[in-house]
């Protein structure tokens, strides 16, 4: 049992350039996330899916793009990095009606 | 904007002793929460205190809330060196319908020295 995990735990981007992370989990949860978190404060959400098929913005949604097309992943899409998007990002996971969330490890991304 | 924050900011204290993080939140909640982060590495839930609780114990930890002063306290009891980490409050609102949302406050960075 993995968990959650995340794909891929480092990247740099240069300013321009697209890339996706990806999420997965093998807990069977409804209830995925993804997070930004920069030095200093807490984590803030960016987008979120309550099933497979569904998304829904969060507080911080511009600039990113988000996709659950099976269950057990999410992914997180960056069409035009800026390097305002330097951030750590992690993936989280809940069960139906739960309100405890699982994390993954996080993805260290730079933009140049 | 963030609906927890946590004071301290960091709190040093030496093995053997008990650490007290405070939260404090602005809107009205079903449940509260506090995870831990060790460097470099994702969130681990500790704790969950719903609104209609006053106080929890899990292990070493114990959670306090007060809503109508919309606070919470975790208080570590006889701290260990493998207790250095940032804690995180996290608020889940009362409005929420689906999906669970958590709201994340700024966290405390615990330093506890051998």
């Amino acid at each position: 049992n993995a968990g959650v995990t995340q794909t891929p735990k480092f990247r740099v981007l240069k300013t321009g350039q697209s890339m996706t992370l990806l999420c997965a989990q093998d807990m069977n949860h409804e209830y995925m996330y993804w997070y930004r978190q920069d030095p200093g404060m807490g984590l803030r959400l960016i987008h979120y899916s309550v099933g497979e098929g569904t998304t829904a913005k969060g507080e911080v949604p511009d600039g990113y793009n988000v996709s659950r097309l099976k269950k057990q992943n999410f992914l997180l899409g960056l069409e035009s990095a800026a390097p305002s998007q330097t951030s750590v990002y992690f993936c989280a996971s809940s069960p139906f009606r739960a309100y405890e969330q699982y994390f993954g490890p996080g993805t260290r991304l730079t933009v140049t | 904007s963030q609906q927890g924050e946590e004071d301290p900011q960091a709190l040093s204290i030496q093995e053997g002793e008990n650490a007290t993080m405070n939260c404090s939140y602005k809107t009205s909640i079903n449940n509260l929460q506090w995870y831990r982060q060790n460097s470099g590495r994702g969130l681990v839930h500790l704790i969950l205190i719903r609104s209609n609780e006053r106080e929890k114990h899990s292990g070493r930890l114990r959670v306090t809330l007060d809503t109508s002063k919309k606070s919470s306290s975790l208080l570590i009891t006889a701290s260990r060196a493998a207790d250095t980490a940032s804690y995180f409050c996290a608020t889940g609102a009362a409005a929420e319908t689906s999906g669970s949302r958590l709201t994340f406050g700024e966290g405390t960075q615990l330093t506890v020295n051998p």
